[in-house]
């Protein structure tokens, strides 16, 4: 749909797993983001990415673990998570011009609903 | 830091009339601004975008926002609404990263608008 894909859509799981969320961008962009999105809250920016580099770490706590292995992809790895982590995650990109450019619009995955039991 | 406001929860409208949701910002230097939409369990769209010049921006699905510097406000619009048009709201501004080195968006908490057939 939008050139951004997140797989799985779905996951339930346990405080003591480990699971990693992936995502994919076939867009040729420069930069990727992981967002949080909760029932009545704005969304949170959690991490940045830019040129495979990570620019961002928004206060988010250890058990959230992001990975850049190139600039086409982007996870997010769980690890005993806590009840209050259920959400929506999503996934973006966007190119990136850094300072000295424009700034273009970022192009957003479906999402991962998370459920923590 | 950049901000910006929904002050509207929800906004009701019936098929065919004009809609507005407003969206009020808070930014040092130039506002670049954002609309985007998301419907039930999908991530989010890019509608529009201001960066520079006209101050009225159009954008997909017929949808268009107006930029006023003096009410630091960038609200959007459609002149008829469609029933297919419910879904969830989020006005966002861009946000430099403190350490320069990126960019990312800062968005409103969102409004649903509801159109009645």
């Amino acid at each position: 749909e939008t050139g951004v894909t997140q797989t799985p859509r779905h996951l339930v799981m346990g405080m003591t797993n480990k699971k990693s969320l992936k995502c994919e961008q076939h867009l040729g962009h420069n930069a990727m983001y992981w967002y949080k999105q909760s029932a009545k809250k704005p969304l949170e920016l959690m991490f940045v990415y830019s040129l495979e580099e990570r620019v961002e770490n928004n206060s988010v706590p250890s058990r959230f673990s992001p990975e850049c292995p190139n600039s086409s992809h982007l996870f997010l790895h769980l690890h005993t998570l806590q009840p209050e982590d259920s959400a929506l995650y999503l996934c973006a990109s966007s190119q990136d011009s850094g300072t000295s450019g424009g700034f273009y619009e970022q192009y957003f995955g479906p999402g991962t609903r998370l459920t923590v039991t | 830091a950049q901000s910006v406001a929904q002050p509207e929860d929800q906004v009701n409208v019936a098929e065919g009339n004009p809609l507005t949701v407003k969206c009020t910002y808070s930014v040092s230097g130039n506002p670049y601004l954002f609309w985007y939409v998301q419907y039930p369990n999908r991530g989010l769209q890019f509608l529009l975008k201001y960066i520079t010049g006209d101050n009225l921006v159009k954008g997909s699905y017929g949808f268009e926002a107006e930029f006023n510097k003096s009410q630091t406000s960038f609200h959007l619009k459609k002149p008829s609404a469609l029933v297919s048009d419910s879904a969830l709201y989020f006005c966002a501004v861009r946000d430099r990263l403190a350490n320069q080195a990126g960019t990312a968006l800062i968005f409103g908490k969102g409004t649903t608008l509801s159109v009645s057939s």
